[in-house]
C-alpha cells in the first residue's frame, strides 16, 4: 500500500538556520503531496501542497518540490524562526483507491532555538 | 464556528466501556475524515463519508469501532468494549471535495482518549 516514509526527529536548530527536512514515498499512479505542521497545543494545519510533478508548493517561506524520479517532497526553510517551532508531517493523497484519505509520516518535531 | 469542532476534548474511560467521539464539520463541506493517532506517531486513517454514506472504512482497526454520520453533517464514532490500546487521540476532518478536485482537509482539534 502507499506510505511516507521522513525524516526521524527530533530536529533542534538556531535561529536563522536553513531547514531541511527529508520526505520520500510510495505510491501508485500520480498522488498529491502535503505537508502539515502541528505547533504546540493546536491542531493539524496545511502548510503546502503540490498536486503533480514538479510543482513547488511553498507557505510561510516554506517550500517542498514534488519531485517523481526521486519520490521525494523535501520540505525547507531558508531561515528558521523559533515560532517554527513544531512538529512537521509530510503526507499523500491517492484518488486512485477513490477516497481521498491522507497517509501520513510519522511526524519530525523541530526545536529552534533563539 | 468556523472550523472543525470535536467533543469531548477529552475522555477517560474504563476498559471494557463504550464511548461515544463526536464531530461537527465545517459547514457545506460533504466530506468527513476520521484519523486516530497514537503518541509519537502520525495520524492513522480509520474512515471516510461522502455525504451520509461510508466511502471508505478501510482503516476501522475492527468491528468494535463504527461510526455513523446520519444527515451528512456531524459524525459520531463509536466504540464498543474499549481496550488500553485504543488510547489515542481522535481526530476528525472535512473538505468541501468536489468533483473531480483535490481539497485540502481541515482538522479538528481532536478528542484525546485514555482507556484504563
Amino acid at each position: 500500500g502507499d506510505s511516507v516514509t521522513q525524516m526521524e526527529g527530533p530536529v533542534t536548530l538556531s535561529e536563522e538556520a536553513f531547514l531541511t527536512i527529508n520526505c520520500t514515498y510510495t505510491a501508485t499512479g500520480y498522488p498529491s503531496l502535503f505537508w502539515y505542521v502541528q505547533y504546540p497545543g493546536e491542531g493539524l494545519q496545511l502548510l503546502l501542497k503540490a498536486t503533480k510533478a514538479d510543482d513547488k508548493g511553498s507557505n510561510k517561506g516554506f517550500e517542498a518540490t514534488y519531485r517523481k524520479e526521486t519520490t521525494s517532497f523535501h520540505l525547507e526553510k531558508g531561515s528558521v524562526q523559533v515560532s517554527d517551532s513544531a512538529v512537521y508531517f509530510c503526507a499523500l493523497s491517492n484518488s486512485q483507491g477513490g477516497s481521498e484519505k491522507l497517509v501520513f509520516g510519522k511526524g519530525t518535531k523541530l526545536t529552534v532555538n533563539p | 464556528g468556523a472550523g472543525v469542532s470535536q467533543t469531548p476534548s477529552n475522555k477517560v474511560t474504563e476498559k471494557g466501556k463504550y464511548v461515544e467521539l463526536r464531530c461537527d464539520p465545517i459547514s457545506g463541506h460533504t466530506a468527513l475524515y476520521w484519523y486516530r493517532q497514537s503518541l509519537g506517531q502520525g495520524p492513522e486513517f480509520l474512515i471516510y463519508f461522502q455525504g451520509t454514506g461510508a466511502a471508505d472504512d478501510s482503516g476501522l482497526p475492527n468491528d468494535r469501532f463504527f461510526a455513523v454520520r446520519p444527515e451528512g453533517s456531524v459524525s459520531t464514532l463509536k466504540i464498543q468494549r474499549t481496550e488500553r490500546g485504543d488510547s489515542a487521540v481522535y481526530l476528525c476532518a472535512s473538505s468541501l471535495s468536489l468533483s473531480g478536485q483535490e481539497e485540502t482537509q481541515y482538522f479538528g482539534p481532536g478528542t484525546r482518549l485514555l482507556v484504563l
